[in-house]
């Protein structure tokens, strides 16, 4: 079964608007991480915003801020006041903290297309 | 600031024929790790090395072999490649601490014919 689903493979927003790229989750350890990588068409991996399975507040960063809903298992990615240097793809990742085995995985999400309209 | 670095960037190779990847990090990263990005299926881990001296096999890990050289240096090897081994691969590393980010190199394109 798929842990990652991004249900988006392709988006597009206007230039200045608001974009919401989804993301939900599945896992039954208690501890976990979400990551959003964004791939531009150069190709390098560019970390954006991590959360915790435990943190309180929504993490943020910049323009970038992930909705975190624990209980229903999804953590979306915004992006506020898209800029064209959006375009790219982006991933979604997990990492779960528990069984020493597994830790050292980042389980990935197949990526959404964003396609930013000038 | 180089962060990860990977060489080659292309790589175009016959069937049959070997070569290796090459990564090093200078963020003194306990952790590293290879992996293959193919359309439509994201990113897969190939194989990983929780700490120096000791390595472990990903998702899909036949057809190649790794080497942990030092704490700095993770390269990968493909004996004999096939058409099914064109890809592009990064590697990655991160501390090794817990849920932590991985920072990656910039990728090789390669090309099996």
């Amino acid at each position: 079964a798929q842990k990652i689903t991004q249900t988006q493979p392709g988006m597009f927003v206007q230039e200045k608007e608001a974009v919401t790229l989804d993301c939900t989750y599945d896992t039954s350890d208690p501890s976990y991480g979400l990551f959003w990588y964004k791939q531009p068409s150069s190709g390098e991996m560019i970390f954006l915003i991590y959360q915790g399975s435990y943190d309180q507040q929504n993490a943020t960063e910049g323009r970038y801020s992930l909705n975190f809903q624990k209980a229903r298992k999804s953590a979306n990615l915004v992006i506020s006041a898209s800029q064209l240097g959006d375009s790219a793809m982006y991933f979604c990742a997990m990492r779960e903290g528990g069984n020493a085995g597994n830790n050292r995985k980042l389980i990935w999400g197949l990526g959404t297309s964003l396609a930013v309209n000038p | 600031n180089a962060g990860v670095t990977q060489t080659p960037k292309f790589q175009v190779l016959k069937t049959g024929q070997s070569m290796t990847l090459q990564c090093a990090q200078d963020m003194n990263h306990n952790s590293m790790y290879w992996y293959r990005q193919d359309p439509g299926m994201g990113l897969r881990l190939i194989y990983y090395s929780a700490s120096e001296g000791t390595t472990d096999k990903g998702e899909v890990p036949n057809g190649y072999n790794v080497s942990r050289l030092n704490k700095r240096e993770f390269s990968l090897r493909l004996e004999s490649a096939a058409p099914s081994q064109t890809s592009v691969y990064f590697c990655a590393s991160s501390t090794g601490t817990g849920l932590e980010k991985l920072f990656f190199g910039s990728g090789t394109q390669l090309s099996v014919l």
